[in-house]
């Protein structure tokens, strides 16, 4: 299975706009890009996810490399209560086995004042 | 509040024992799927259901068992409980097999 490799943690300044990167070298031709996160004393939310073109939906952005072995997620305005785990994952759906959601250690992003 | 429920919120048992997680899907959502997140192991995938079908089984036991009903509520049995069963189990479910999961706020199991 293809792997995302995602720095440990990352901080930011709330207002300003965070990208939090992602390696997928090995991404095959039918994995999407999903983004989850999760905030403290919850249960993980879906975020956004892409194939190929770059994706914006009212949460963040998702910006895909050409090549697909990389993409970054963009929170515009990163705000208190973006703090949280976000996970990168690679979901093969054309597999029953790429249905499930397989999280990696993700990146803890810390938002401060 | 993701529309999935699950009970109890926190459970407290004895090595050995045995104890059942409940999960109520989101109204409309086919797919159950259940995850264990400890502080060593991270989140992990152990089992996935769909319309009353197992789908996809990932890192789980033996000892644990799971069923979704006609009525699309699921279950994981976990028995012989072990100290290292302790962890957070969350159930999320999905209108199919690749739409966007929804997680419930999970259940805290302690195995004493």
């Amino acid at each position: 299975d293809a792997k995302t490799t995602q720095p440990n943690s990352m901080e930011s300044n709330e207002e300003e706009p965070v990208h939090l990167p992602c390696n997928h070298s090995t991404i095959s031709g039918t994995d999407y890009i999903h983004w989850y996160r999760q905030l403290p004393s919850q249960g993980p939310e879906y975020v956004i996810h892409g194939l190929t073109s770059n994706v914006n939906n009212r949460m963040a952005s998702l910006a895909i490399a050409e090549d697909r072995k990389s993409s970054t997620l963009i929170l515009h305005r990163a705000t208190l209560r973006d703090a949280a785990v976000y996970y990168c994952i690679l979901r093969d759906i054309v597999r029953s086995s790429g249905y499930a959601l397989n999280f990696g250690k993700g990146t803890s992003l810390l938002v401060t004042p | 509040d993701s529309g999935v429920t699950q009970t109890p919120k926190h459970l407290i048992t004895a090595t050995g024992q045995r104890v059942t997680l409940r999960c109520s899907p989101r109204s409309g959502d086919l797919s159950v799927y259940w995850y264990q997140q400890s502080l060593d192991q991270g989140l992990q995938f152990l089992i996935h259901y769909y319309n009353g079908e197992e789908r996809a089984k990932g890192n789980i036991l033996e000892r644990f068992s799971a069923q979704q009903f006609p009525d699309l509520h699921s279950e994981l049995n976990l028995s012989s409980l072990e100290l290292g069963d302790s962890a957070l189990y969350f159930c999320a479910s999905s209108l199919g097999t690749n739409n966007e999961q929804f997680f419930g706020p999970g259940t805290r199991l302690t195995v004493l």
